[in-house]
């Protein structure tokens, strides 16, 4: 167990909805990272969010957004869904948020099914 | 910006045998290596990472790995693997001045059989 929690585990929506995934990150760690996996694209960096500022943007579609509460947990939204977003959405927190990445700790990801 | 090639997307072995799993980067400057793993329906699992010191590191569950700077290589090994290594193993880089993010290879699928 990373320390890391994500919910849901699976959610199954419709074409041109909108979802919200949620992830909370080990106790202390500032820096939040969303990541999506897909069998074609592989593990792919979305976004990075520290003590709840956005720091880097990787492929990130402009109909994802994140944000980081003051709590420190985190939500990914995604609207206007595609077939094509079917993936695994992995969340990861850290201690670090420059001078390099020490160690992402990884939640057990969300299964999002796009119908 | 850095990046990651793992050239062998799938290795079959034999449950005893030895393993080496390839991993390749590329930056202009300094960097931090990780290998995770990835067993079905589970997140990722960090196994060791080289962030400066003795060239070879060791990590859980028997695997070491190589830092080779002028072959720009981070190869895992494990001298003797079991069924239960069967898992995807993810090499990864980030670069150790100004603000990095990881950056991932394609992952290698290691099948295990007796």
């Amino acid at each position: 167990d990373s320390g890391v929690t994500q919910t849901p585990k699976h959610l199954i929506t419709a074409t041109g909805q909108r979802v919200t995934l949620r992830c909370s990150p080990r106790s202390g760690d500032l820096s939040v990272y969303w990541y999506q996996q897909s069998l074609d694209q592989g593990l792919q960096f979305l976004i990075h969010y520290y003590n709840g500022e956005e720091r880097a943007k990787g492929n990130i579609l402009e109909r994802f957004s994140a944000q980081q509460f003051p709590d420190l947990h985190s939500e990914l939204n995604l609207s206007s869904l595609e077939l094509g977003d079917s993936a695994l959405y992995f969340c990861a927190s850290s201690l670090t948020t420059s001078g390099g990445v020490l160690e992402q700790f990884f939640g057990p990801g969300t299964r999002l099914t796009v119908l | 910006a850095q990046s990651v090639t793992q050239l062998d997307s799938q290795v079959p072995v034999f449950e005893e045998a030895p393993v080496e799993l390839r991993c390749n980067y590329s930056s202009s400057v300094s960097v931090y290596l990780f290998w995770y793993v990835q067993y079905p329906n589970q997140g990722l699992q960090l196994l060791l990472k080289y962030l400066s010191g003795s060239t070879l590191v060791k990590g859980i569950n028997g695997f070491e790995a190589e830092f080779n700077k002028s072959q720009t290589s981070f190869h895992l090994r494990k001298p003797s693997v079991h069924i239960s290594d069967t898992a995807e193993y993810f090499c990864a880089v980030s670069e150790n001045s100004g603000y990095s993010t990881l950056t991932f290879g394609k992952g290698t699928m290691l099948l295990v059989s007796p």
